[in-house]
């Protein structure tokens, strides 16, 4: 089993539409999360992190729950440039040991 | 403040010729990695370092091999080429705790 899990997508939705994608973790020693995307071609930029307490960054909103290893992603009011593959990112207790799940495409349709 | 800065953009070459990916970082971060990732695919990591002097293997180490003599630089190298290093090639790095990455712009490397 793969320690960071991702739906694989892809995801296809219109203009303005809420998405949510999942990501769970199977290393108990993961301590911090991260949502990154990734446009084709291009390097990985750090969207957000993400604290147990969940948090949000305008239309974007990121919730962990510890207790089910689970990380979620939430986009509202969906744009075209939303349009990449976002990657969910653990990281261990001792800042050692970054892990990738494979990462969930979106495209934005018009 | 550059970052991460990897160089060459753009590599050719031909099978069983030896070069080295540079990568350096302004921001006196620990912890560099060095990624491989092949079209469609996922991240894939080779080597990373903890802090100068300090490297270990990844998930695909073998054909490259690294150091990191001083904290700012984490070169990679690869041995003798072969078709299957044809990969985008991505460097990072992070300071310690509960930072994130920050990646250079990638290598696109391709192998004949």
């Amino acid at each position: 089993r793969k320690e960071v899990e991702q739906d694989p997508g892809p995801f296809n939705v219109p203009e303005g539409a809420t998405v949510a994608f999942n990501c769970t973790y199977s290393n108990s020693a993961s301590q911090s999360f991260f949502w990154y995307r990734q446009d084709c071609r291009k390097e990985p930029k750090l969207l957000m992190s993400v604290y147990s307490s969940g948090n949000e960054d305008g239309r974007f909103t990121a919730q962990l729950n510890r207790a089910s290893q689970y990380i979620s992603l939430l986009i509202r009011d969906s744009k075209l440039s939303d349009s990449a593959t976002y990657l969910c990112v653990g990281r261990d207790n001792y800042g050692q040991n970054f892990v990738f799940g494979p990462g969930t495409r979106l495209s934005v349709l018009p | 403040n550059a970052g991460v800065t990897q160089t060459p953009k753009f590599q050719v070459l031909k099978t069983g010729q030896s070069m080295t990916l540079q990568c350096a970082q302004d921001m006196n971060h620990e912890y560099m990695s060095w990624y491989r990732q092949d079209p469609g695919m996922g991240l894939r990591l080779i080597h990373y370092s903890v802090g100068a002097g300090i490297t270990d293997q990844g998930e695909v180490p073998n054909g490259y091999n690294v150091s990191r003599s001083t904290t700012e630089d984490f070169p990679l190298r690869l041995l003798s080429a072969a078709p299957s290093q044809t990969s985008v090639y991505f460097c990072a790095s992070s300071g310690t705790g509960g930072y994130g990455y920050t990646f250079g712009s990638g290598t696109r490397l391709t192998v004949v």
